[in-house]
């Protein structure tokens, strides 16, 4: 079964710290990764990491995929109060003639002042 | 407003209810997902549509549930004879082609008394 793990659960720092999100991923058919980030409502797209795109950036934050171990990371430097939310990694996975995305659990992000 | 609109945002119903959902794609997108979400998990996939064709339902929705997209444009997502259990945040997503990251609504919260 198709499945997608992100580590820790859940992280609390100091606004200024930099963060590293984890992602694993045991996919049959991988096509992307992407991460979101989910604040109160929505989830909204951050990244899409193929196998020909491996690495985006975007202001503070930063992925990487590893496709020999897979796995991905989000960085997240200099974090600020607004960084709080649920970050969402997930996985395109191939099926026939249809395509759909599994998540995982998400990492609550919580950035102290 | 060009996004995945949803509707109703919040829904509270008693046990044994019937419940529907709409959802209206961002326009150009022929490809519809819906998704449930429950506190501390990420969404879980339920249903795909390419244009007006369902593709792919998750083993996730029992028959109490159906979704349809008539006419390639807007879906409807019907619960029938509501359980505690079906309480979640319903998402519904669009995108254009398979690899394109997936745009959200904001999603229907729903509430079984």
């Amino acid at each position: 079964e198709d499945k997608v793990v992100q580590s820790p659960l859940s992280l609390v720092v100091h606004e200024g710290d930099t963060v590293t999100l984890n992602c694993s991923y045991e996919v049959t058919n991988f096509r992307s990764l992407l991460w979101y980030k989910q604040e109160k409502k929505a989830p909204t797209f951050l990244f899409m990491l193929t196998s020909s795109g491996i690495e985006k950036k975007s202001g503070r934050l930063s992925s990487i995929l590893d496709k020999k171990e897979l796995s991905s990371i989000l960085n997240i430097t200099a974090t600020q109060t607004g960084d709080s939310a649920i970050y969402l990694c997930a996985v395109d996975v191939s099926y026939s003639s249809a395509s759909k995305i599994i998540f995982g659990s998400g990492t609550r992000l919580s950035i102290r002042p | 407003d060009t996004g995945v609109s949803q509707n109703p945002r919040h829904k509270i119903t008693k046990r044994g209810q019937n419940v529907t959902f709409r959802c209206d794609p961002i326009s150009e997108h022929n490809r519809l997902y819906w998704y449930r979400q429950t506190l501390g998990q990420g969404p879980e996939f339920l249903t795909y549509f390419q244009n007006e064709a369902q593709l792919e339902k998750s083993r996730l929705l029992s028959d109490r549930f159906s979704a349809e997209r008539p006419k390639g444009s807007f879906s409807t997502l019907e619960i029938q004879r509501t359980e505690q259990g079906d309480s979640a945040m319903y998402l519904c997503a669009s995108s254009l082609a398979a690899y394109d990251g997936y745009t959200f609504g904001s999603g229907t919260r729903l509430t079984v008394v």
